[in-house]
């Protein structure tokens, strides 16, 4: 077990709509990453978040955006949802920053996300 | 084009075999490479990481290698077993701040009785 946990597990809803994935960090880790892994794609970097505050930006599209509270846990929004945006969304942490060799990356389990 | 290219895509291997997966990577200055494990519907977790110093890790029958001239690794699976079927992911960091990661698509592993 990671320590990162990530809900829900599955999400279905339909094109248009708008959706909230949630993440909380392993106990002690400061920085939040949000991945997009599609089918037969690798892992995307959205966003991240160090402290509450944006720190590193990926392919994060307009109609995404995230937020890191005060509790360090963080939310991922998605609105007006296309069919595309159908894939696995992780959440990752680190202690510090940046990820080093003594800091790697946790991961979450994951968010299915299905758009009909 | 991405910065880290893994091959092959994927293998199907007969349990007990060997196997070894390539990862070519163009990420520079480069920091340190890790390889991780991904089961199907879960997070990937960390296997092994090396810096430009460490040619070689080994984490039970996974055996890592590193080879910085040529940016090339590999990851070899000794006596594969069923629960080996995964998606190993090459993710390369480079020295820049935040240490950014390179992530290669993966490579897919089926381990067949």
């Amino acid at each position: 077990d990671s320590g990162v946990t990530q809900t829900p597990k599955h999400l279905i809803t339909a094109t248009g709509q708008r959706v909230t994935l949630r993440c909380s960090p392993r106990s002690g880790d400061l920085s939040v990453y949000w991945y997009q892994q599609s089918l037969d794609q690798g892992l995307q970097f959205l966003i991240q978040y160090y402290n509450g505050e944006e720190r590193a930006k990926g392919n994060i599209l307009e109609r995404f955006s995230a937020q890191q509270f005060p509790d360090l846990h963080s939310e991922l929004n998605l609105s007006s949802l296309e069919l595309g945006d159908s894939a696995l969304y992780f959440c990752a942490s680190s202690v510090g920053v940046g990820v080093s060799y003594n800091s790697p990356l946790h991961f979450g389990n994951g968010t299915r996300l299905t758009v009909t | 084009k991405n910065q880290v290219e893994q091959s092959p895509q994927s293998l199907i291997i007969l349990e007990g075999k060997n196997c070894t997966l390539q990862c070519n990577y163009t990420v520079s200055p480069f920091s340190n490479l890790r390889w991780y494990k991904q089961d199907t519907g879960r997070g990937p977790v960390s296997l092994t990481i090396m810096t430009f110093s460490e040619n070689t890790k080994s984490n039970g029958r996974y055996t890592a290698t590193l080879d910085a001239d040529t940016k090339q690794s590999s990851l070899h699976i000794t006596a594969s077993q069923l629960s080996d079927s995964a998606s190993y992911i090459c993710v390369v960091s480079d020295l820049y701040g935040n240490n950014r990661l390179a992530f290669g698509k993966g490579n897919q592993v089926v381990v067949i009785p």
